[in-house]
């Protein structure tokens, strides 16, 4: 059985505070990880696709990780702000399959 | 500016009617998902589609069938409306072995009395 876990289900930090989520998925077959960010009533967004082992990506405050041979990857976000409040969810992808397999998302909240 | 389109973004429908929910891509994509969002029970599969008129069971395809005609095009149908089928739904397109980012519509947020 595939399954994707996700940690910490949710989280509270304070504006300006720097914070990280991990995503763990099986380590055989892997093909892709995705990170997309889902605010309040809108569409989940993608943030990051890995598909190598020792892939680092960034986009502005925020980066992410990725070790395929123990089944992990990491998602920062440095300098937290009010709008990155919103759900993390990351996905994977196993050999040719089309199918995502998706955690249950990182709720993070952070106060201003 | 890419696209995802749903038809609808709030129904509500009657318990036993035959409800349709379409959503239409305009980036050329093979692969097309419908997806129902839960509290605590993340996003989950109900069909996928590769190719026009190809269907794929996801996980919970039970109450659910799903049409596509058109490569752009994608409908879920939900034969008999229950009130557990009472979600948001999303769509989603993307393109080959999902190597590249999916995108999704804006949901639908059905409600079945």
């Amino acid at each position: 059985i595939l399954n994707v876990e996700q940690s910490p289900q949710s989280l509270h930090v304070q504006e300006g505070d720097s914070t990280n989520f991990t995503c763990s998925f099986p380590s055989s077959n892997f093909y892709a990880l995705h990170w997309y960010r889902w605010e309040t009533a809108k569409s989940p967004e993608a943030l990051f696709v890995m598909t190598l082992n020792g892939d680092e990506k960034k986009k502005g405050r925020i980066s992410a990780t990725l070790n395929t041979k123990e089944g992990y990857s990491y998602l920062y976000i440095k300098g937290s702000q009010p709008e990155d409040s919103a759900t993390y969810l990351c996905a994977f992808s196993a050999g040719n399959n089309r199918k995502l397999i998706w955690g249950l998302g990182t709720s993070l909240a952070v106060n201003p | 500016d890419v696209k995802v389109t749903q038809s609808s973004r709030y129904l509500v429908k009657r318990t036993g009617e035959k409800v349709f929910l379409e959503c239409v891509q305009d980036m050329d994509h093979e692969n097309m998902f419908w997806y129902r969002q839960d509290p605590g029970l993340g996003l989950r599969l109900i069909y996928f589609s590769y190719d026009v008129k190809m269907k794929e069971k996801g996980d919970i395809p039970e109450g659910y069938s799903v049409s596509r005609e058109k490569k752009e095009r994608f409908s879920l149908i939900l034969e008999s409306a229950s009130t557990n089928q009472t979600s948001m739904y999303l769509c989603a397109s993307g393109e080959g072995p999902m190597n590249t980012e999916a995108f999704f519509g804006q949901g639908t947020r059905l409600t079945v009395v």
